[in-house]
């Protein structure tokens, strides 16, 4: 199971900070790459970005100047940092465990809604 | 900049087959691009459908089927169900570790 966390409103220009948990298997299953990806509302999925175990990083060229994925391998956990937010980075954030072989998302966590607005 | 492009909707007939369709802005969808299959519910997380191209995910029924047509991933439902009628996302390996989403498909069965 994966389990998002965070605040849940961000002001612009300020960075958008969101964990997410994993119960029922560890981070240092070499099987996956843990992943965010979001979805503004009434649109469709886009995907942010991925990191192994080992902190190997893979981002989305149209998000990378502004995103940092990091991993906690002690709590079971990893992070996204989204620098500089505005209106249009309101979105359900999704984490989400990569299949490293089969490279389809296997596991997503149930979502939450991060809105960036003063 | 690459665009993975899908249907932006489609209907279907209760009992009828659909395919959806999952291409590229530019160049062919082969298996080499590792596609798989997304349905997505509102309110809820999407669920794989598909992966590496053709094989079911696990409780995924049988009238849901992956495939390449032409230079196309393709998802087939045969069979369709009033609860089918959901979003539908494939998603491409474009290497060097990037994934890309399509815009989705939203499938009405009516």
């Amino acid at each position: 199971q994966l389990q998002e966390s965070g605040p849940g409103l961000v002001r612009p220009s300020e960075t958008l900070s969101l964990t997410c948990t994993v119960s029922g298997g560890s981070l240092l299953s070499g099987s996956f790459y843990w992943g965010w990806i979001r979805q503004p509302p009434g649109k469709g999925l886009e995907w942010i970005g991925n990191i192994f175990f080992t902190g190997s990083t893979y981002y989305n060229p149209s998000l990378e100047s502004r995103v940092t994925i990091s991993v906690d391998t002690s709590r079971n956990q990893f992070s996204l940092k989204l620098r500089s937010v505005t209106a249009a980075d309101t979105a359900v954030y999704y984490c989400a465990g990569l299949d490293g072989s089969r490279l389809n998302f296997d596991y997503w966590g149930q979502g939450t809604l991060v809105t960036a607005s003063s | 900049h690459t665009v993975v492009t899908q249907e932006p909707s489609l209907s279907v007939s209760p009992g009828g087959t659909v395919t959806l369709t999952c291409g590229l802005s530019s160049g062919s969808v082969s298996t080499t691009s590792y596609p798989s299959w997304y349905q997505q519910t509102p309110g809820q997380a999407p669920r794989t459908l598909i992966y590496t191209t053709n094989t079911r995910s696990s409780g995924v029924p049988d009238r849901f089927s992956g495939s390449i047509l032409g230079n196309k991933a393709a998802l087939t439902i045969t069979g369709a169900q009033a609860d089918d009628e959901s979003d539908y996302y494939c998603v491409l390996y474009m290497g060097s570790g990037i994934s890309v989403f399509g815009g989705g498909t939203k499938l009405t069965v009516l």
